[in-house]
């Protein structure tokens, strides 16, 4: 069976510090991934979606950034975190021709 | 452009009593809709999906929604409300037009049960 990891699961970071975070599945290949961010009292948003190595779509102009080195590797990065990187964020996969999305656990980002 | 709107923010029911959380959608196409539940610091768990087959949409832990494409709605409910159900609650529609299937979340509606 498939499964999603992602780490860490929490993160307390200064402002101006880089940030690396990792998204790997199990299970299965080729698959679609996608980023999203969950802002406090606010809905989620997409951050970056990729359909193979290297491949990387931006949603929203921002001061992160996505890479897939490998099939069933995703990782969000920044250079230099901002207060408003602060939130939740979630990996997800797809299998191409299915529309469902599957979860990871997520890893909670606050930013002093 | 695909969009999701849930009307209410804030949902509080008494433990036994009936859930209704409502969705509207917003699609030029055949959508495909789904709820997601988000207990706290937790990722997203699937309730169900609607992919244009019965309009009448069974998922888990009671929980079902109803498509109608007259009313552009997809509201979630429970005939009888848990403790174990207070969490947030998103509905999703898929874009499946652009060829991404990038989902397309709603505000979220925070469920309260009342013992």
């Amino acid at each position: 069976s498939q499964t999603i990891h992602q780490w860490p699961a929490t993160l307390v970071q200064p402002v101006g510090s880089p940030l690396s975070l990792e998204c790997t599945v199990e299970g299965t290949s080729n698959p679609n991934l996608y980023w999203y961010r969950q802002a406090a009292g606010r809905g989620l948003q997409l951050l970056f979606y990729s359909v193979g190595i290297g491949q990387i779509s931006s949603e929203v102009p921002q001061n992160l950034s996505a890479s897939r080195p490998q099939d069933r590797q995703f990782i969000l990065s920044s250079k230099k975190l901002l207060l408003s990187d602060s939130g939740f964020y979630l990996c997800a996969w797809r299998l191409a021709g299915n529309n469902e999305q599957f979860f990871g656990p997520g890893t909670r980002l606050t930013v002093l | 452009a695909q969009s999701v709107t849930q009307l209410d923010s804030h949902v509080s029911v008494s433990e036994g009593t009936p859930v209704l959380l409502r969705c509207n959608y917003s699609s030029s196409y055949s959508p495909s809709l789904f709820w997601y539940v988000q207990h706290p610091n937790k990722g997203l768990q699937l309730l169900l999906k609607y992919t244009s087959a019965a309009t009448l949409v069974k998922g888990i832990n009671g929980f079902e929604a109803e498509f109608k494409k007259s009313e552009t709605s997809f509201h979630l409910t429970k005939p009888s409300a848990h403790m174990s159900d207070a969490a947030e609650y998103f509905c999703v529609v898929s874009d499946n037009v652009s060829g991404t299937y990038k989902y397309i979340f709603g505000t979220g509606t925070r469920l309260k049960v009342l013992a």
